[in-house]
């Protein structure tokens, strides 16, 4: 099974601040999640990406996946406190779908500093 | 409205005592899976199901044993042959049929052995 490697591990942020998250896979990604975690709960989807070069966003919130499909980078704007929380991307190994389950990255904990 | 339960959100065991851990979702969803998350390792599959009355082996299966009866439901048991059960677990499900779609996450069993 393909790994994907997060970077960083943690990040603290000053509140107001722009930050990036990066989720690299040593194979092509067919399917690319974000997902955030709160602490002890449920994932909350975030966004999914599929094509190489794209690009979506939702609120201050973009994630993009390289053109290699290899690589995906998720990106806050002005940061807020209610963006901290663990961040998971999680990938499919295969091309015909993601029903056998996905492969998650370790998470990046995000702190936000007031 | 429509989604997935986990159940109890916490529950303690004694060594050497097998535990279920309730997962049911009304999303009318084919393929369901149980994760695993332990500090430091990000989200590890255990079993998935992409059909009612079966099910495979995930990662990290052994130690667990799974039914689904009903498409509904996929419970989860952690058997006295786990020998470090102590995570937290997360539930999920899809509309799987071989498409890169976008799995509900349950809010997570924390199981802790007393």
């Amino acid at each position: 099974s393909q790994e994907l490697e997060q970077s960083p591990q943690s990040l603290i942020v000053q509140e107001g601040k722009n930050l990036t998250i990066n989720c690299t896979s040593s194979k092509t990604l067919y399917g690319l999640y974000w997902y955030k975690q709160k602490y002890g709960e449920g994932l909350i989807f975030l966004m999914m990406l599929q094509k190489g070069g794209e690009e979506k966003s939702h609120e201050k919130i973009t994630a993009k996946l390289d053109e290699k499909k290899q690589q995906s980078s998720l990106h806050i704007t002005a940061s807020q406190p209610s963006h901290a929380g663990i961040y998971l991307c999680g990938a499919d190994e295969y091309s015909g779908g993601g029903a056998d389950g996905l492969t998650f990255g370790k998470g990046t904990h995000l702190i936000i500093q007031p | 409205d429509g989604g997935i339960t986990q159940s109890p959100k916490y529950l303690f065991r004694k060594e050497g005592q097998n535990v279920t851990l309730s997962c049911e979702q009304n999303l009318n969803h084919d393929a369901m899976y149980w994760y695993r998350q332990d500090p430091g390792q990000g989200l590890r599959l255990i079993y998935y199901s992409q059909i009612v009355n079966d099910f495979q082996k995930g990662d990290i299966a052994e130690g667990y044993s799974v039914s689904r009866e009903k498409k509904e439901s996929f419970p989860l048991t952690v058997t006295s042959a786990q020998k470090n059960p102590t995570a937290f677990y997360l539930c999920a499900s899809s509309i799987g049929g071989g498409m890169n779609t976008e799995a509900f996450f349950g809010q997570g069993t924390r199981l802790t052995v007393v």
